[in-house]
């Protein structure tokens, strides 16, 4: 089935762990992106990708690192987790930059 | 300034009548523009894109786009408890792509 698939679905963390978060799709989109999803804050963008090889910082980047080796995979990684991280990661992926949105079913992280 | 404005809400409409959600954006080199629904618990779904002024009709959905005014908006027809949801507006300039913060609806039986 033609999609974006997260991995874990959910994580309870301990503060200062490393963690990846997981995001493969099959629609041969160039774009990805990884946003995070908070109550009263609405979709904030941490990283995103225009295509494989190329990586750029959006509005919350801070604590995390993204990684583009391929077109379909796109994780993103959190050195060292701390308890503001807690928060539902959604990654997403477009034909282009500027074109709709798929979004993947989330990843609900709790850094404790 | 927020790039995209939305009423939080919650709005709530009777079951049958026409749900009428609000959008407004800062950015005049706004392109494209994008209805999203989300589900309690569940990922943004793409519902309606419109590029161009005027009124793009989906089914029970119809976009309104207004330039000008920098304003789009999204009507639910014949509105059923199955809508109840958060509606996410976005715009993209092409380069930049901005997400409103949603509208919450009720659709009461």
């Amino acid at each position: 089935i033609a999609g974006i698939t997260q991995a874990p679905t959910s994580q309870i963390l301990a503060a200062g762990r490393r963690m990846t978060l997981r995001c493969t799709q099959d629609m041969r989109h160039n774009a990805m992106y990884w946003y995070r999803q908070d109550l009263g804050l609405g979709l904030r963008l941490i990283h995103y990708s225009n295509t494989a090889g190329t990586t750029g910082k959006g509005e919350v980047p801070d604590g995390y690192s993204v990684s583009r080796a391929n077109t379909d995979d796109f994780p993103l990684t959190l050195a060292s987790a701390v308890p503001s991280q807690t928060s539902v990661y959604f990654c997403a992926s477009s034909v282009d930059r500027g074109g709709g949105y798929t979004f993947g079913s989330g990843t609900r992280l709790t850094v404790v | 300034q927020k790039e995209v404005e939305q009423n939080s809400g919650p709005l709530s409409v009777p079951e049958g009548a026409i749900a009428s959600l609000n959008c407004t954006y800062s950015d005049r080199g706004s392109q494209s523009f994008f209805w999203y629904r989300q589900y309690s618990g569940k990922s943004p779904e793409l519902i309606m894109f419109i590029y161009s002024n005027g009124d793009k009709e989906d089914g029970r959905f119809t976009a309104q786009l207004n330039k000008a005014s920098q304003y789009v908006s999204l009507l639910i027809r014949d509105s059923q408890p199955s809508d109840s949801a958060t509606y996410l507006c976005a715009v993209s300039n092409g380069n930049q792509f901005y997400f409103g913060t949603g509208t919450s609806l009720t659709v009461i039986p």
